[in-house]
C-alpha cells in the first residue's frame, strides 16, 4: 500500500545543533507539507512544495528550510534548533485536485 | 486570509447520546471544508469533507457535517456516540480561489465520550 513516513520518530538535540526530519511518500503526489502542532496552535504551516524544486514558506517559516529534489521526498532542517522548536512535526501529501491532505505519523522533537 | 475557529476545547458527551463539535470558517470565496480525528501519538487522519453540492456530508465512522454559508459554520455530527469516538478533532479550511493548497487548521476540539 502507498503510504506516507516520517523519521525519526522521536528525537532529542541540543539548542544549536543542525536537524533534519525526513518525509517519504510512494503516492507520488505532488504536494507535500509541513506543520508543526503545539498544545492551544492546533497545526500551523511551516513549509510547503507544489512539485519538484518548488518550495513556499508557510505562516511559522522562520529557522526552517525544505528541499524537493524528487516528488517521494520533502526533508524539513532546522538550522539551528532552538528550544521554541520543541514540538510535534506532521509530514502530509495531497494529489492535486481533491484537496484532502494525508499526514504521516508525527516527529517529535524536543531541543534542550 | 483563510481562518477557521473551533470554540470549544473540550466537549463531552456519555456514550448513546449525539454529538457536536462546532467549527466557524473565514475565507474570502467558497471554502472547502474538511475534518479530521487524531488519536493518541499519530497522525491526523481524514473524515470527511465538503466541496460543493449537498450541505450535509457523511464520512468515515458513522460522522457527518453540515456546511451552513450563512452562519459559515461546518459543525460536525453523529447520531450515537461511542466511546471510540473519544479523540482530538481538527476542522480545517482551504480557499480554492486563492490556488493554495495547504490547509489552514482550528486549534481542536478534544471530544471526550463516557461509558
Amino acid at each position: 500500500d502507498a503510504e506516507i513516513t516520517q523519521s525519526p520518530r522521536h528525537k532529542i538535540t541540543e539548542t544549536g545543533r543542525q536537524v533534519t526530519l525526513a518525509c517519504h511518500q510512494t503516492w507520488n503526489h505532488n504536494n507535500m507539507f509541513w506543520y508543526r502542532q503545539d498544545l492551544g496552535h492546533g497545526l500551523r504551516l511551516i513549509h510547503y512544495s507544489y512539485g519538484v524544486q518548488d518550495t513556499n514558506k508557510g505562516e511559522v517559516s522562520d529557522g526552517y528550510s525544505v528541499s524537493r529534489s524528487n516528488t517521494e521526498d520533502l526533508p524539513l532542517t532546522l538550522e539551528s534548533a532552538a528550544s521554541s522548536q520543541t514540538s510535534v512535526y506532521f509530514c502530509a501529501s495531497s494529489p492535486t485536485n481533491t484537496g484532502e491532505l494525508f499526514f504521516g505519523e508525527g516527529s517529535r522533537l524536543t531541543v534542550l | 486570509a483563510q481562518s477557521v475557529a473551533q470554540p470549544e476545547d473540550q466537549v463531552n458527551v456519555a456514550e448513546g447520546n449525539p454529538l457536536t463539535v462546532k467549527c466557524t470558517y473565514s475565507v474570502s470565496g467558497n471554502p472547502y471544508l474538511f475534518w479530521y480525528v487524531q488519536y493518541p501519538n499519530r497522525g491526523l487522519q481524514f473524515l470527511l469533507k465538503y466541496i460543493t453540492g449537498d450541505n450535509l456530508v457523511k464520512g468515515s465512522y458513522g460522522f457527518e457535517a453540515e456546511f451552513n454559508k450563512s452562519q459559515t459554520s461546518f459543525h460536525l455530527k453523529k447520531p450515537s456516540a461511542l466511546v471510540s469516538d473519544s479523540a482530538l478533532y481538527f476542522c480545517a479550511v482551504r480557499d480554492p480561489d486563492t490556488g493554495r493548497r495547504a490547509l489552514t487548521f482550528g486549534s481542536g476540539t478534544r471530544l471526550q465520550v463516557q461509558p
